[in-house]
């Protein structure tokens, strides 16, 4: 019935540990993605995949590895996790096949990240 | 590049008051535009949109009209409900696969 699901819905873990977030979309869509939100609700894009090529890979610190076995599936690998990767991860999926379009993005409920 | 702002907040406003909250943007091209909402503890969902100028968006409610001339896709509700109470974001879509938010605005409507 999801339309985007991920997983774990809430993890807690220590400074140093590498931990995963799983995504899945099963809306048929070709492209999916990874947000952060901190603290103060800001969004702001992470990754992105179209057909399982990477297409945007912003600024963030190659700690954070994405992979994305098919269409379907979009996980966030994070290794050697630090105090302000606390957040809230996002996944979301649309059905943008080029960069021409501008097709909606369905959201997943988050993963509410703390390092303690 | 492109970007969104956003009214700050947060807003409280008391049960059937209008609320208003305002947004403008910046974008080269023809962006689409959206307003996503999140109720406390859950995901974004996509509360209205719109794709092309002096198009509306409606929801439960919820209307936005892209003035292409203002660069504006402002938020409006006739009538608040408690049930309203959730922070709404403005973002932008320029067709490069990303879509800039705005920072939110929390709102509070208080029976």
């Amino acid at each position: 019935d999801t339309a985007v699901s991920q997983t774990p819905k809430y993890l807690v873990t220590q400074m140093g540990n590498d931990k995963s977030i799983k995504c899945e979309q099963n809306l048929g869509h070709d492209t999916m993605y990874w947000y952060k939100q901190d603290s103060k609700k800001f969004l702001k894009i992470m990754f992105s995949y179209n057909n399982k090529e990477l297409i945007i890979n912003e600024t963030v610190p190659n700690r954070f590895s994405p992979k994305s076995p098919d269409k379907a599936h979009l996980n966030l690998h994070i290794n050697s996790l630090e105090l302000g990767d606390s957040a809230v991860y996002f996944c979301a999926s649309s059905q943008q096949t080029s960069a021409t379009s501008t097709d909606t993005q369905y959201f997943g409920p988050g993963t509410r990240l703390t390092v303690l | 590049g492109d970007s969104v702002t956003q009214m700050e907040g947060p807003v409280t406003l008391s049960e059937e008051a209008f609320l208003t909250i305002n947004c403008t943007y910046t974008a080269t091209g023809y962006p689409s535009l959206f307003w996503y909402v999140q109720y406390p503890g859950e995901g974004l969902q996509l509360l209205l949109k719109a794709t092309k100028a002096d198009d509306k968006g409606s929801n439960k409610g919820f209307e936005a009209t892209y003035r292409k001339e203002t660069t504006s896709f402002h938020l409006e509700k006739g009538s608040v409900q408690v049930s309203d109470s959730a922070v709404y974001f403005c973002a932008l879509s320029g067709g490069d696969y990303k879509l800039s938010f705005g920072a939110g605005t929390t709102v509070t409507v208080r029976a």
